[in-house]
């Protein structure tokens, strides 16, 4: 049974850092990873997927990676902004169909 | 225009009550589904419909039945609610084969 995991639960940085979040899932089996962002009453919006054939993907100042073999992603911020500040989910892909496994997210502030 | 679309968005109600929440996408995906987000920020895979056909059932009590009347639609039909039922419950869609997903804004019940 697939399992993932998000670490830090919360994070606050001053506006302009750079920053890594972390997923780590169990079922190395996983073909897709994908993450979102969460805003309050504005449900959930994609920011990138990554297929099993990538290794990472590239929006904007955001960056994902998969390494499948450790069972990891990190979504990497860069010069974060106060529009930033929002619970990030990563889920991931596996099973014969399309099931999808969230991870609890992590609750980003950043600080002007 | 807003591609996966939920009504409503807040629903207070009495325990013991029948209610149902609708969700309509505008993207030509043939795969829906419902998701349940724990006050914890979980969100847990609930039903998955393909061409208005049931492919992911997970463990959820006979209280909840969705509807799938088109494949544009898929409905969450909960019978006597209960208070452990209050939670944000999200539908997304997607198409067969790809799994980035679209998700609606998120339909916050509260059952009192």
């Amino acid at each position: 049974k697939q399992e993932v995991t998000q670490i830090p639960a919360a994070l606050s940085v001053p506006e302009g850092e750079n920053l890594v979040l972390n997923c780590s899932f169990t079922d190395s089996a996983i073909y897709n990873l994908q993450w979102f962002r969460q805003d309050p009453g504005k449900g959930l919006t994609s920011l990138l997927l990554i297929q099993s054939s990538q290794r990472e993907q590239t929006s904007g100042r955001l960056n994902a990676s998969l390494d499948k073999s450790s069972g990891r992603s990190t979504l990497y911020i860069a010069a974060s902004q106060p529009g930033d500040s929002a619970t990030y989910l990563c889920a991931g892909y596996s099973g014969g169909y399309q099931k999808v496994t969230f991870g609890t997210g992590t609750k980003l502030q950043v600080i002007p | 225009d807003t591609a996966v679309s939920q009504t409503p968005k807040y629903l207070v109600t009495q325990m013991g009550n029948d209610k149902s929440i609708k969700c309509e996408q505008n993207l030509g995906h043939d795969t829906m589904y419902w998701y349940k987000q724990d006050s914890k920020k979980f969100l847990k895979i609930m039903f998955s419909y393909n061409n208005k056909e049931l492919i992911i059932n997970e463990t959820v009590p006979n209280r909840f039945s969705p509807k799938s009347p088109d494949k544009a639609h898929l409905n969450l039909h909960i019978n006597s609610l209960e208070l452990g039922d209050s939670a944000v419950y999200f539908c997304a869609s997607s198409q067969w084969g790809s799994t980035e997903a679209f998700f609606g804004q998120g339909t916050r019940l509260t059952v009192v």
